[in-house]
């Protein structure tokens, strides 16, 4: 069946910090791949997304390829922000599933 | 104006009551979704629902009967309640499948505290 790996958190890190969170995954089929995040308190948000291979999905300076020989999503950003700190959950959708498949979530903090 | 929004927010009840959750989406949507997540943030899909018929129940217990009533509207009844179904609730909405890429946007969440 599907599944999604992520690197255990937490991950502290200080303002403006590069950010790597490790995503790998297991499907049947092609899957289309998301990050989305939690902010605490709150429900889950898109952060971005990719549907075929080499594909880059962006939005808020964080960023993810999707890697077909390596089945991996990780998601980067080049400088963190305070207001970064959230969980974040990598997750595919494949073969007519129609749901997603999360990974553990990883929980990131940003010091000053 | 909230996309997905589910009542109620907050929830403390005692063990062996029924309560529903209600969700409701305005964004057209033809599939809903609700989603359990547990104490360790692990999210796992519970049903799916598309144009009112019911198409994934995750190995759900049938203490857990979700409603649709419209496409708009997916409620979670819980019959019987036990410790272990303290959790957070989710529920979604897409447009079309996820494997697509089609985005599936969440509720803020429905926190079940069984006591």
């Amino acid at each position: 069946g599907d599944s999604v790996t992520q690197m255990e958190g937490p991950v502290t890190l200080s303002e403006e910090a590069c950010l790597t969170i490790n995503c790998t995954y297991t499907a049947t089929g092609y899957p289309s791949l998301f990050w989305y995040v939690q902010y605490p308190g709150e429900g889950l948000q898109l952060l971005l997304k990719a549907t075929k291979a080499d594909d880059k999905g962006s939005n808020k300076g964080f960023e993810a390829t999707y890697r077909k020989e390596t089945t991996s999503f990780h998601l980067e950003k080049g400088s963190v922000q305070v207001s970064d700190s959230a969980v974040y959950f990598c997750a595919l959708s494949s073969g007519g599933g129609n749901k997603l498949t999360f990974g553990t979530g990883t929980q990131l903090k940003v010091e000053l | 104006d909230t996309a997905v929004s589910q009542t109620p927010k907050y929830l403390v009840t005692q063990m062996g009551n029924d309560k529903s959750i209600k969700c409701e989406q305005n964004l057209g949507h033809d599939t809903m979704y609700w989603y359990k997540q547990d104490s360790k943030k692990f999210l796992k899909i519970m049903f799916s629902y598309n144009n009112k018929e019911l198409i994934i129940n995750e190995t759900v217990p049938n203490r857990f009967s979700p409603k649709s009533p419209d496409k708009a509207h997916l409620n979670l009844h819980i019959n019987s309640l036990e410790l272990g179904d303290s959790a957070v609730y989710f529920c979604a909405s897409s447009q079309g499948n996820p494997d697509s890429g089609n985005t599936i946007y969440f509720g803020e969440g429905s926190w079940l505290t069984v006591v």
